[in-house]
């Protein structure tokens, strides 16, 4: 299993300039989530899903859209970048509520955001 | 509404001492606790996890923590550290009864180990 991937690794937009982070899961999970890291800050929920066509937003949504259509991919959308934005990204995905798991959410390796 | 504090932003030590970085959480309703590692430029990795039983729980690479209900705490230790050690640690709370996965962070402590 290749676990969790991500991917661009890293990234460099325009205010204004749109892109979608890709995150993608081959464990067959119905959780997926996606968290920014910034310093000091630990890593923040941006929005998660319980499975394909559900979503719900998280801590800090604003300026975040994404979808679920299929159980192993969960992109996540900037629709129009701002500074603030800069941050490293976080996919994770977990295994049903009730099963070997219980809520431990495995991350992929991260997107570098820079938005000049 | 649960919360994780972390009271070190930074623990400096020097290698084969020991080290507990601390995490109090606060939460209305009974959680399962996390500690991930993070080692530069990568991502999170599961240290350990406490989700019922023995209070006393073991991880990877020789840490271990202890889920204290009465304080509100789950500290993490580990007996003798190595360089190998340098990175950063998350506390995590996730609620029973809440949203499938949701977790909250804290702030994250860096350890830095020192020859």
């Amino acid at each position: 299993n290749a676990g969790v991937t991500q991917t661009p690794k890293f990234q460099v937009l325009k205010t204004g300039q749109s892109m979608t982070l890709q995150c993608a899961q081959d464990m067959n999970h119905e959780y997926m989530s996606w968290y920014r890291q910034d310093p000091g800050m630990g890593l923040r929920l941006i929005h998660y899903s319980v499975g394909a066509g559900i979503t719900d937003q998280g801590e800090v949504p604003n300026g975040y859209n994404v979808s679920r259509s299929t159980t192993e991919d969960f992109p996540l959308r900037l629709l129009s970048a701002a500074p603030s934005q800069t941050s490293v990204y976080f996919c994770a995905s977990s295994p049903p509520k009730g099963l070997a798991g219980n809520n431990e959410q495995f991350f992929g390796p991260g997107t570098r955001l820079t938005v000049l | 509404a649960q919360s994780v504090t972390q009271l070190d932003s930074q623990v400096p030590v020097f290698e084969e001492a020991p080290v507990e970085l601390r995490c109090n959480y606060s939460s209305s309703v009974s959680v399962y606790l996390f500690w991930y590692v993070q080692y530069p430029n990568q991502g999170l990795q599961l240290l350990l996890k406490y989700l019922s039983g023995s209070t006393l729980v073991k991880g990877i690479n020789g840490f271990e923590a202890e889920f204290n209900k009465s304080q509100t705490s789950f500290h993490l230790r580990k007996p003798s550290v190595h360089i190998s050690d340098t990175a950063e640690y998350f506390c995590a709370v996730s609620d029973l009864g809440g949203s499938q996965g949701n977790l909250i962070f804290g702030k994250g402590t860096k350890l830095s180990v020192k020859p």
